[in-house]
């Protein structure tokens, strides 16, 4: 299948400082990503949907200013955790589609924890 | 509204079949996938169905009924490395993926 990069898949930083995650569609076009924050045991929860050369839409709950998500070209979008807490801890996941009714393909995930 | 329903844990044994089924209540309705994920990792995808019946994989099958709202995914030899969680999530009318909370898998030997 295809791949899709997901880049740091650690990171701890200090509180009150800034994250980027940056996810990439190795061999296909993402014309659509996902990004996802997953506590433990829980299930994915979608926090926006980015299609490329546009703003990208969030979902209710999630503040656009905290979690800032650039979809600049068809292979690369990344999410930027600002002035990251403690409660942002949790793992993060891209993933990313090349059409609207193909799978979707997940990056490995990034474990953020902040200190 | 939409949602999507799967048992939270089930059991089984090396060796054996397991089945595990999803419900989903969705605005339209453009497929149903199933993946696996391994604690700490992203999950990887297992099937894709559209169209009613049985979809074969080696020793993963997927099932739906689109008129019944409902898919199972069937594992059999069951091994160790099968332990994990399995994600059911329909596309809507949108395309949007809607996804099920995850069955976590135990596999004894």
């Amino acid at each position: 299948g295809a791949v899709v990069s997901q880049h740091p898949s650690r990171v701890i930083c200090k509180s009150g400082t800034s994250v980027k995650i940056e996810c990439r569609s190795l061999d296909f076009q993402a014309t659509t990503m996902f990004w996802y924050r997953q506590f433990p045991k829980k299930s994915l929860m979608l926090m926006a949907t980015s299609n490329e050369g546009s703003k990208a839409t969030y979902e209710q709950g999630v503040e656009k200013d905290k979690f800032l998500i650039n979809h600049a070209s068809l292979t690369l979008s990344t999410l930027t955790v600002t002035s990251a807490h403690p409660e942002d801890s949790s793992f993060y996941i891209c993933s990313a589609r090349g059409g609207t009714d193909t799978e979707a393909f997940f990056g490995q995930g990034t474990r953020l924890t902040v200190v | 509204g939409q949602n999507i329903d799967q048992p939270t844990e089930m059991t089984a044994t090396e060796g054996a079949i397991v089945q595990i089924n999803c419900t989903y209540q969705t605005s339209g309705f453009n497929g149903l996938f199933w993946y696996q994920q391994h604690a700490g990792e992203a999950p990887t995808f297992l099937s894709y169905n559209v169209l009613d019946g049985l979809e074969e994989k080696g020793r993963f099958s997927s099932f739906l009924s689109r008129s019944k709202g409902y898919s199972y995914l069937l594992l059999k030899e069951l091994q160790m490395k099968d332990s994990a969680s399995y994600l059911c999530a329909a596309l809507d009318s949108n395309y949007q993926l809607i996804w099920g909370a995850g069955t976590k898998l135990i596999i004894k030997p």
